[in-house]
């Protein structure tokens, strides 16, 4: 069974510029997790996707946003980037009808690198 | 979601049981003790959960207190892949399903 995909792999953007990130969850899993890793600031909370709905979101300003697609796979946008926002980004996926368990299964990240 | 107190750091040697303590003092009766891992620059990996009773997979076995103010992971015989950082986190059995991680321990298993 094919894990948590995530594209790219590394993505280097200039400040202002805007990033896209993509994330296919586990098959069947209908929930889809964003986190963001900074250097020395560990990983954050940012938005989670249930059914194609934003379900909840971490503290982030606004111009953080995304969607998920009725396959369920996700995008991330980034706009008018800042250097803070160079960090590995990590998508996790899992099956909320089988909550209260409720693992969450990582993809392997993108590093997004803003010059 | 209670916060949770695990030591930075702890060494392990190969083949040896690696015991690692996380404190929840704060923790309510409808929250569950998650354990993930995460191996440098990779994605974090689930490793096990539990309420309030002891757990064990193939991976580890998780040792609740009875008053659940602590827990402890344990990786039966450690490799060296094992070495990784181990987040302890504590999450309430509602529609909140966020992970909120901590700092975590950094788990180095010595040959």
């Amino acid at each position: 069974e094919a894990g948590v995909t995530q594209s790219p792999t590394h993505l280097i953007k200039t400040r202002g510029q805007q990033a896209t990130l993509r994330c296919s969850p586990i098959s069947g899993h209908t929930s889809v997790y964003w986190y963001q890793q900074a250097l020395g600031l560990g990983l954050q909370f940012l938005l989670w996707y249930d059914e194609g709905e934003e379900r909840n979101r971490g503290n982030f300003p606004p111009r953080f946003s995304g969607r998920q697609f009725p396959n369920y796979s996700s995008e991330l946008n980034v706009n008018a980037l800042e250097l803070e926002d160079s960090a590995l980004y990590l998508c996790a996926s899992s099956l909320v009808r089988a909550a209260p368990y409720n693992e969450q299964f990582f993809g392997p990240g993108t590093r997004l690198t803003v010059l | 979601d209670a916060k949770t107190t695990q030591p930075p750091s702890m060494d392990c040697a190969e083949g040896r049981a690696a015991n690692l303590p996380c404190n929840h003092s704060t923790i309510s009766g409808n929250e569950y003790v998650y354990w993930y891992r995460q191996i440098h620059s990779q994605g974090p990996q689930y490793i096990i959960h539990g309420l309030k009773n002891n757990e064990t997979n193939e991976m580890a076995s998780l040792i609740i207190t009875e008053d659940r103010k602590s827990s402890t992971l344990i990786l039966p015989h450690a490799t060296l892949r094992d070495t990784a950082v181990y987040y302890c986190i504590v999450r309430p059995r509602s529609n909140d399903y966020k992970l909120s991680f901590g700092a975590g321990t950094t788990v180095t298993v010595r040959a």
